[in-house]
This record gives structure tokens, C-alpha cells and sequence, in this order.
């Protein structure tokens, strides 16, 4: 089944404690994005990546890093999580930038104490 | 102005009823739009998309278009209580620009 597998899908932890999201897409997508999702804000892009080893940013990436080592994995990390990065963390993939939509993970609910 | 705008609702409706939902977006030479459903806690589910030539049926769901006034329409036919969810707006503009969503509740 083609997907977009993201984990965890819950998390809660404290600040300044390193965590990483993964995403593995099985649709050998080149795009792979990452976008942060709350309540009147709709969806926010924080770091998206055109192909391996090719990322770049978002509109709100502070706070966040990402890597693309491999075509399939596109991790998201979080380095010293602050109480303002609280939110709903989506990992999404396509066959490029725009033209055939995106498929999104099932994501992934932060919560920073 | 926002790229692409989109009334957050709630918009109600009575079950069999056509809900339509709209989006309006600011670059005029977008070529490609798209809808998604969310349910609360979810991802979002693509499940209408239109280029710049045409409007679209798929079921009872159809997406309109209308360049000169840069807006794009979705219309619920037979609604139905699961219709209930958000609806994100998407436009490409190089990479895809959401809406913040609309409300939709389908009141049985």
C-alpha cells in the first residue's frame, strides 16, 4: 500500500530534551515536506526537500532540523523543544513540488512540558 | 492579503442539502488546486483536484473554478453526516499553499 508512515504518533516531552519524528514514504517521491498544524494557523510548512540531500526552508523553521539521506526518509528533529513548539506535526510526500498534490502521514501530536 | 483565503465557518447544513464550500486565492497565474478533508485529529485527504482548464465531477462531489475572480468552489451534493470535517483550500504555487479550512457540520 502506498504510504507516508510517520512515528510517533503521540509524544509528550519536556523542554530542551532532543526528539526526532520519523518519515518513511514507499512511493519513491522526490518531495517530501514537513508542515506543523494548529488550531486558526491551517497547515504551516517548516522544512521541505526537493530530493537526497537537497532540503531547505519552510516558513517556520526555527526550532527545527530535518535530513535527507535517503530518497524514502526525511526525519524531522527537534534539538532543545520549547512549550511553543506544541502542535500537530505532518509529514507529507510527492512526486514533486506542486502539481500532483500530497500525501500526508498520519501524524505525529507533540506535546512540550 | 493572504495567498489563499478561505471562510473558517462553521458552515451548517442539513443532511441531503448541497453544501458549497469556497476559496480564494491571490496569484492569478495558479494552475492547479486542490481540496482535502480532515476529521478532527487526522490528516488531511486529498480528494478533489482541477487544473486551470476545467471544473471537475467525481461522485457527488464537484470543483469549480473561476479565474477572473480567482476563487475556487467546492459543492457537497447529498450531504451526508460523514461529510462532516474540515476542508483545506490548496493552490500551487510552486509548492502547495493551504487555506486555514472551513467547517463543515452536516446536521441529520
Amino acid at each position: 500500500e502506498a504510504q507516508v508512515t510517520q512515528n510517533p504518533r503521540y509524544l509528550i516531552t519536556v523542554t530542551g530534551k532532543k526528539l526526532t519524528v520519523t518519515c518513511s514514504q514507499n512511493m519513491n517521491h522526490e518531495y517530501m515536506s514537513w508542515y506543523r498544524q494548529d488550531p486558526g494557523l491551517g497547515l504551516r510548512q517548516i522544512y521541505y526537500s526537493m530530493n537526497v540531500e537537497v532540503t531547505d526552508k519552510g516558513d517556520v523553521p526555527e526550532g527545527y532540523k530535518v535530513s535527507r539521506k535517503e530518497k524514502r526518509n526525511f526525519p524531522l528533529i527537534l534539538e532543545s523543544p520549547s512549550p511553543n513548539q506544541t502542535s500537530l506535526y505532518f509529514c507529507a510526500s510527492s512526486l514533486n513540488r506542486g502539481s500532483y498534490g500530497y500525501t500526508f502521514g498520519s501524524g505525529t501530536r507533540l506535546t512540550v512540558v | 492579503q493572504k495567498e489563499v483565503e478561505q471562510n473558517s465557518g462553521p458552515l451548517s447544513v442539513p443532511e441531503g442539502a448541497i453544501a458549497s464550500l469556497n476559496c480564494t486565492y491571490s496569484d492569478r497565474g495558479s494552475q492547479s488546486f486542490f481540496w482535502y478533508r480532515q476529521y478532527s485529529g487526522k490528516s488531511p485527504e486529498l480528494i478533489m483536484f482541477i487544473y486551470s482548464n476545467g471544473d471537475k465531477e467525481d461522485g457527488r462531489f464537484t470543483a469549480q473554478l473561476n479565474k477572473a475572480s480567482q476563487y475556487v468552489s467546492l459543492l457537497i451534493r447529498d450531504s451526508q453526516p460523514s461529510d462532516s470535517a474540515t476542508y483545506l483550500c490548496a493552490v500551487n504555487l510552486d509548492k502547495l499553499v493551504f487555506g486555514a479550512g472551513t467547517i463543515l457540520r452536516v446536521k441529520s
